[in-house]
This record gives C-alpha cells, structure tokens and sequence, in this order.
C-alpha cells in the first residue's frame, strides 16, 4: 500500500516569494493535516481537512492557507515568506473514525534565504 | 485544551527495556492517547494508541491508569534503531474543528 506522498522533497526560496506543497493521502482517506516542524521542537498543528473543507486551523497568519481536491490530495500555500517560515512541512491524512490516528508523510524541506 | 508532558530525553542501552511516561491532567472523555516515534527529517510514524487500561501490538505496550492522568509508553529489548524522538499525544477535538497538539516529544538514546 502507497503511503502518504508528498512533493516537493526539498525547496529553496526566498524572502517574499511564495510556495505551493503538495500532498496525496492514503487511498480511502478523507482527512488530510498540515503541520510545520521547526528543528529541535514537535510538529505544530496548521491546518486539517476533511471532505474538501476546512476542520481546524492552528495559530498561523493568514499567509498560510491550504485546499482539498475531490480526489482528496491537498495543497498547502504560504505567501509572503519569510526566514522563519523555513521548516519540514508534513502531511498527515487520516480515517474519519474519530480516533486521530493520523499517518505522516516524508515531509517537504522548505528553506527561505 | 489537552497538552503533554513528557521527560525530555532519556538513555538507555541495547536489550533494554525502556518505559515513558506522559501527563495529560487535562485529557477529555473522548480523548485517545497515541504515540508516534520520528527519526531525524522523517515524518512521526504511527506507534500506538489507546483509550484505558493496556493494549500491546507487536512493537510496545502502552499503559494507562484508571484516571487516565498519564499514560507509559514501553519499549521492550530496545534496538540502536530505535534512537529516536518519541511523542504522546492526545485527541484534542476543539470546536468546529479537529486539533492534534504534538508537545516537545522525547528524545530516547540507546546506547550499545
């Protein structure tokens, strides 16, 4: 079984720019998470969704803002980047069974200059 | 919301039984606990997780009292491969929405 995917790997931008991540679930779920991981510390909560629409939002500026596609993958866009944006960004989608078990993927490095 | 506290790091050595222990005062009727292991630039992979008393799969054991205050995470005969940070969690389902709140972690060295 695929897990969950994300693209790209690695990225390099800088300040101002803006990105676009990407994500696939596992097949068969419908609840895709984002979360940002600075290094050193645990992964902090930005987004999740659930059937295309939005379930909860961590404490992010609006900079931060993220989609659902019907086939269930899901983007995750930060404008205006600045140095501390700079993190492993991780997907994570899950079952609706209300259990929070959630499956991560490999995560994108985004490093801003 | 429901938040963690765990050791910050912890050392033990190969063949080694190893037990973490996580707080969570504030945990909620609805609340599971879930443990995650990640290793450096990989994503939190999937431990266990629970809801009371014991459950065990084929890599550890988690237990958790009565009060369900606090939860122990059991490694046994730990491996050098499994170095890594080790989180507790717990269900947090805030309103209009679903929040899964990860703490400092802890960061678990075997030594051979």
């Amino acid at each position: 079984d695929a897990g969950v995917t994300q693209s790209p790997t690695h990225l390099i931008k800088t300040r101002g720019q803006h990105v676009t991540l990407r994500c696939s679930p596992i097949s068969g779920h419908k609840s895709v998470s984002w979360y940002q991981q600075v290094l050193g510390q645990g992964p902090q909560f930005i987004f999740q969704y659930y059937e295309k629409e939005e379930r909860g939002r961590g404490n992010f500026p609006d900079r931060f803002s993220a989609r659902q596609f019907p086939n269930y993958s899901s983007e995750l866009n930060v404008n205006a980047l600045l140095l501390g944006d700079s993190a492993l960004y991780l997907c994570a989608s899950s079952l609706p069974r209300g259990t929070d078990t959630q499956y991560f993927g490999p995560g994108t490095r985004l490093t801003v200059l | 919301l429901a938040k963690t506290t765990q050791p910050i790091s912890m050392d033990s050595y190969e063949g080694q039984e190893v037990n973490i222990t996580c707080s969570h005062n504030n945990i909620a009727t609805n609340d599971y606990i879930t443990w995650y292991q990640q290793f450096p630039s990989q994503g939190p992979r999937f431990i266990i997780q629970g809801y009371k008393t014991k459950v065990t799969n084929e890599v550890a054991s988690l237990f958790i009292p009565a009060d369900r205050k606090s939860s122990t995470l059991s490694l046994p005969r730990v491996s050098l491969s499994d170095t890594a940070v080790y989180y507790c969690l717990v269900g947090d389902r805030a309103t209009g929405g679903f929040k899964t709140i990860f703490g400092a972690g802890t960061r678990l060295f075997v030594k051979a």
